[in-house]
């Protein structure tokens, strides 16, 4: 089975410009997650899906953040205007199930630089 | 509210030499504990879990972690490093639900030939 699918895998702008990540998760999971990572702050949630629904938003940043998830195979998270401190490495993790305990699957992530 | 202190940032060890990361925890409720490992450029994998059966747990690659309610902790070991286990590890503690997992700050593993 294919994994979490992420793109870009690198993507490099300058500030101010709309920048789009894109996650494609394990078919059949019914949650997706999106991380950040930094060296400062390290891993963090930024909003979570369950269903296609966002369930949790309340690691995102800013209003300059938002995602959505359109159907079961697709999410995308948006940053509108861009800021250098947008630098990151973002993840998107998919799971199944409810009551799951904490096992995700992750994609190899987006690295994003904002110059 | 649950949280996960790594202990040292960066380890060495040499080829052949034990590995030991550290992790403690706190948690309000019987937690769940995991071991992710990220390569290079990778995305984290699950290494292994602890979730309520037995005290020690064995994951991938020979590594494997005890529970240790006593001390709040959660130690991953290995008795013979390889090259090919330089990556990044992080613990991570959940409340029993994926949507509550917490990681560490991570440990980065360095194995010296």
């Amino acid at each position: 089975d294919a994994g979490v699918i992420q793109s870009p895998r690198h993507e490099v702008t300058e500030m101010g410009q709309e920048v789009t990540l894109r996650c494609k998760p394990i078919s059949g999971h019914d949650y997706l997650f999106w991380y950040r990572q930094t060296m400062m702050r390290g891993l963090e949630l930024l909003i979570y899906f369950n269903n296609n629904v966002p369930i949790d938003d309340s690691g995102m940043p800013e209003d300059r953040f938002s995602a959505k998830m359109p159907n079961a195979s697709f999410s995308t998270l948006k940053i509108q205007p861009s800021e250098p401190r947008d630098s990151a490495v973002y993840f998107c993790a998919s799971t199944e199930g409810q009551y799951n305990t904490g096992e995700l699957f992750f994609g190899e992530g987006s690295r994003l630089t904002v110059l | 509210a649950q949280s996960v202190t790594q202990l040292g940032s960066h380890v060495s060890v040499s080829e052949g030499a034990l590995v030991l990361l550290r992790c403690n925890y706190s948690s309000s409720v019987p937690p769940y504990l995991f071991w992710y490992v990220q390569y290079p450029n990778q995305g984290l994998q699950l290494l292994l879990k602890y979730t309520s059966a037995a005290t020690l747990v064995k994951g991938i690659n020979g590594f494997e972690a005890e529970f240790k309610k006593s001390e709040t902790s959660f130690h991953l070991t290995k008795p013979s490093a390889h090259m090919s286990d330089a990556a990044e590890y992080f613990c991570a503690v959940s409340d029993g639900s994926a949507r509550q997992l917490t990681f560490g700050s991570g440990t980065q593993l360095t194995v010296l030939p």
